[in-house]
């Protein structure tokens, strides 16, 4: 079974500021792992995936995370914040193996773009 | 192209009643995954249909069921409800592979007085 932590539940920060939104997962074997956000009133879109490869994968809107398999993380980073990047950002992890269909997620970090 | 929708948007139910949400998925997508968000929590995966049938469960118990149509839409029921089952019931649909993106539609607000 896996878990996820996002250690913060509301992250405050002023305009064109940098954000970082912390996640720490845990599993006892090679996982997948995603940034989903979620904007008032609707449902989960897709931020980045972290599958294999290169352990930095970005989004098209300046986000990035970086998958750090010795600290189990999975944090997301933006260099410089926008209004309307105000919603809530959950984490969330699957085992890579064939046969895991469900995806486990954080408990969300609300991030308010203060301007 | 149409994304995941859901009906209703919004349901106000009396506990031990019976709920269908329903769940169209993303042209091109054949599975359906159902998810419950209460408040101030994230998403709990109930369970995933693929082929018309259940391919995996979550922790959730009996009360819940699902189905899958032959044109890849699905219902989520929930059976003798209790004031816990309120919450955003969320569907998602992907493609048949295991790590295919998840979609999300906008959920369903089911609210048990």
């Amino acid at each position: 079974a896996q878990s996820v932590t996002q250690l913060d539940s509301q992250v405050p920060v002023f305009e064109e500021a940098p954000v970082e939104l912390r996640c720490n997962y845990s599993s006892s074997v090679s996982v997948y792992l995603f940034w989903y956000v979620q904007y008032p009133n609707q449902g989960l879109q897709l931020l980045l995936k972290y599958l294999s490869g290169s352990t930095l994968v970005e989004s098209i809107n300046g986000f990035e995370a970086e998958f750090n398999k010795s600290q189990t993380s999975f944090h997301l980073r933006k260099p410089s914040v926008h209004i309307s990047d105000t919603a809530e950002y959950f984490c969330a992890v699957t085992h890579s193996g064939a046969g895991s269909y469900q995806l486990t997620f954080g408990k969300g970090t609300k991030l308010s773009v203060i301007p | 192209d149409a994304g995941v929708t859901q009906s209703p948007t919004h349901l106000i139910k009396t506990r031990g009643q019976q709920v269908t949400l329903r769940c169209s998925p993303k042209s091109g997508h054949d599975t359906v995954s159902w998810y419950q968000q209460a408040l101030g929590q994230g998403p709990q995966f109930i369970f995933q249909y693929y082929e018309e049938e259940e391919r995996q469960r979550g922790n959730f118990p009996d009360r819940f069921s699902g189905h899958q149509f032959p044109n890849y839409s699905s219902e989520l029921n929930v059976n003798a409800l209790l004031l816990g089952d309120s919450a955003l019931y969320l569907c998602a649909s992907s493609r048949g592979q295991y790590n295919s993106p998840l979609h999300f539609g906008n959920g369903t607000r089911l609210t048990v007085t």
